[in-house]
């Protein structure tokens, strides 16, 4: 059972429009998500969290949002790049609990293509 | 720093054979995470290390795996026998938790191992 879900395999954008990526996540346990952005034959790398105490993280380009309520996260690119062109994955976790705190469960991807 | 360094970065085999993937995490980094990443069910958490103890190995989908970190610079993640079903993607990830209660410290991973099991 998923508990965090990515129901877009794909996405394409055309360069400087705004890309949107969605997630949605069942467990309420978890308060802390992140964003990781992947390009082929390497690793996935941090891009930008955000803890369930707030509702907006910012940092560049790049804008998540989460909405508790709904169970449901986003991240906006704005504008979107060719070079953003990567899988970018979901992640949760539970902090609060204190237990799992150090482990992460993904989705299971979006691929976002910028189109130049 | 060289980041998380994993080896091989390809690996085919033949069912039955056993098959070692190697990790070294970032120094200075006190968790280690062993991860499996395949189409039908993304990228799935085998094991975790802190301070070389396996801490959760829930994620270990048969007796058939293995992991051990004998020290802070290296750890193994062995498959005996190998199926055409583990044929995967393998990511290591390091981390340096902080035990703090409002973030989950950044995961760094590694460029992965590709197993394909014939």
């Amino acid at each position: 059972d998923q508990q965090v879900k990515q129901n877009s395999p794909s996405l394409s954008v055309q360069e400087g429009r705004i890309s949107i990526l969605n997630c949605d996540y069942t467990n309420s346990m978890f308060d802390y998500f992140l964003w990781y952005k992947k390009y082929p034959a390497e690793g996935p790398t941090f891009l930008i969290s955000i803890s369930s105490i707030k509702d907006k993280n910012e940092d560049g380009r790049f804008t998540v949002f989460l909405n508790k309520s709904a169970k449901h996260l986003s991240l906006h690119i704005v504008p979107s790049q060719p070079g953003d062109s990567a899988v970018y994955f979901c992640a949760a976790s539970e902090v609060q609990s204190g237990a799992g705190s150090y482990q992460l469960t993904f989705g299971k991807g979006t691929k976002l293509s910028v189109i130049p | 720093d060289a980041g998380v360094i994993q080896s091989p970065r390809h690996e085919v085999t033949e069912m039955g054979q056993e098959v070692t993937l190697r990790c070294k995490p970032i120094s200075g980094h006190n968790s280690l995470f062993w991860y499996r990443q395949t189409m039908m069910r993304g990228l799935e958490l085998l094991i975790y290390f802190n301070n070389n103890v396996p801490i959760d190995d829930s994620g270990m989908p048969e007796d058939r795996f293995s992991a051990k970190m004998p020290n802070a610079s290296f750890s193994t993640l062995k498959i005996q026998p190998s199926e055409p079903r583990d044929s995967a993607v393998y990511f290591c990830a390091s981390s340096s938790l902080r035990f703090t209660s409002v973030s989950t410290d950044t995961q760094y991973f590694g460029p992965g191992t590709r197993l394909t099991v014939l």
